[in-house]
């Protein structure tokens, strides 16, 4: 069975950094690209970040270049979003997401960050 | 990257009566193996997506035949025959023929 369990999620001061991690089992991590995904409380899904399978390309929504860093470990099957600069609307739920085809869309449950003073 | 847009944004609609929702991709979407990734993912409140559609018109194991696929090259259609209550919720179109996937802005589907 397919799993992605993501962690590191919390109430963070504005400014503050955060480090999210996501744990994959039940599949082949290492040949499979992957994404972050997040949504703020009733709104919609908003592209985060992508890393290739061998961690060889990253890309960034514009929201998040330059504050966030997204990185893998293939020898742990886990993956990660350092954020940094952390700012009221980056609160969201944040999900960790195999987006691959021609079906290989898994979702974790996520994991949510509050940016508050 | 791929830019993906839907429409409608919102879709109210009666029980029992068809809905369709589009989405167009800034590009192609042919795959140079010849296939096209599109997909179409539900969402229902406090839940993460899951897929629906996968290749434009399969459907994925367990979903009903009351939802199709449809399209080609930049223009897909996603429709439900007769709409359920459970239908409810949000949808929303996925490419991962370019790297990196990208969605759509989402659907908002609500009974009347």
């Amino acid at each position: 069975e397919v799993q992605l369990v993501e962690s590191g999620g919390g109430l963070v001061q504005p400014g503050g950094s955060l480090r999210l991690s996501c744990a994959a089992s039940g599949f082949t991590f290492s040949t499979y690209a992957m994404h972050w995904v997040r949504q703020a409380p009733g709104e919609r899904l908003e592209y985060v970040s992508a890393i290739t399978s061998s961690g060889s390309s990253t890309c960034y929504a514009d929201s998040v270049k330059g504050r966030f860093t997204i990185s893998r470990d293939n020898s742990k099957n886990t993956l990660y979003l350092q954020m940094g600069s952390l700012r009221a609307e980056d609160t969201a739920v944040y999900y960790c997401a195999s987006l691959n085809r021609p079906f290989y869309i898994y979702w974790g449950q996520g994991t949510l960050v509050t940016v508050s003073s | 990257d791929i830019v993906m847009t839907q429409t409608p944004l919102s879709s109210p609609v009666t029980l029992g009566q068809p809905a369709s929702i589009s989405c167009s991709s800034s590009q192609s979407l042919v795959h140079s193996d010849g296939n096209t990734y599109l997909s179409w993912l539900h969402q229902r409140p406090g839940q993460p997506p899951r897929l629906l559609i996968y290749k434009i018109s399969s459907r994925f194991s367990g979903v009903p035949d009351r939802f199709s696929g449809s399209g080609a090259g930049t223009d897909f259609t996603l429709k439900i025959s007769r709409v359920e209550a459970e239908d409810v919720g949000l949808y929303y179109c996925l490419q991962a023929s370019q790297f990196p996937y990208t969605f759509g802005q989402g659907t908002k589907l609500e009974i009347k």
